[in-house]
């Protein structure tokens, strides 16, 4: 069964500390990856997205993620976090079933970063 | 500049009464769904419309229905809430369900938080 797993559920970092968020799935056909993020009381948001091409992808915010499709992963990084990047963050795939595209989430990081 | 709209943003219902959670959309695609997100947890994929076309999720509770009479909007009927029902309840659309078609990127509304007394 397709799966997506988010390694870390909840990470504390202060301010301009470096950020890499842990996404692995479980899926053998072709996938297309996102990150989204949800901020305190605010609805999901794209942060970014791979469907082809380049395995290094920029979102927004200065958020990047790699996929590596030999470790079925698709990290995400920040390389100076800040205070307003706290929210949760949720890792998913969007996997062929049943002839339509589904997207299947990870159970989420809650990141706090402390100013 | 509201795409995906929900309401209302909490609601609370007793158990056993049922309840209808809405959704509409101002980006005229042609597909919608409903997760069901408890705490800490991933957002679980109910049932989405491709169309007119309703497609279930195998382990959907048959206390789950759901109605989409034009486009825009779109409904979550909870038939018979109890308590395990409580959470959060995402609707969310994309123009296409195609797989390769690029347009898989899915736009979600702010959420409906369902209490069950």
């Amino acid at each position: 069964a397709q799966s997506v797993s988010q390694h870390n559920h909840h990470v504390i970092l202060s301010e301009a500390a470096s950020l890499e968020l842990g996404c692995n799935y479980s899926y053998g056909g072709t996938v297309n990856l996102f990150w989204y993020v949800q901020y305190p009381g605010q609805h999901l948001q794209l942060l970014l997205k791979y469907f082809s091409g380049d395995p290094l992808v920029k979102g927004i915010k200065g958020f990047e993620a790699e996929f590596i499709k030999s470790k079925f992963s698709f990290n995400l990084r920040k390389p100076s976090v800040q205070w307003s990047d706290t929210a949760e963050y949720f890792c998913a795939v969007n996997a062929l079933s049943g002839g339509y595209n589904k997207l299947i989430f990870g159970a989420g990081t809650r990141l706090a970063v402390h100013p | 500049d509201a795409m995906v709209i929900q309401n209302p943003r909490y609601q609370v219902t007793q158990f056993g009464k049922p309840v209808t959670l809405s959704c509409s959309q101002t980006l005229n695609h042609n597909v919608m769904y409903w997760y069901q997100q408890k705490s800490s947890q991933a957002p679980k994929l109910l049932f989405h419309y491709y169309d007119k076309d309703f497609n279930n999720e195998a382990d959907t509770p048959d206390n789950f229905q759901s109605r989409r009479p034009n486009t825009s909007f779109c409904f979550l009927d909870i038939r018979s809430p109890g308590l395990g029902d409580a959470a959060m309840y995402l609707c969310a659309t994309t123009r296409s369900r195609s797989p390769g078609s690029g347009a898989e990127t899915q736009y979600f509304g702010p959420g409906t938080r369902l209490l069950v007394l």
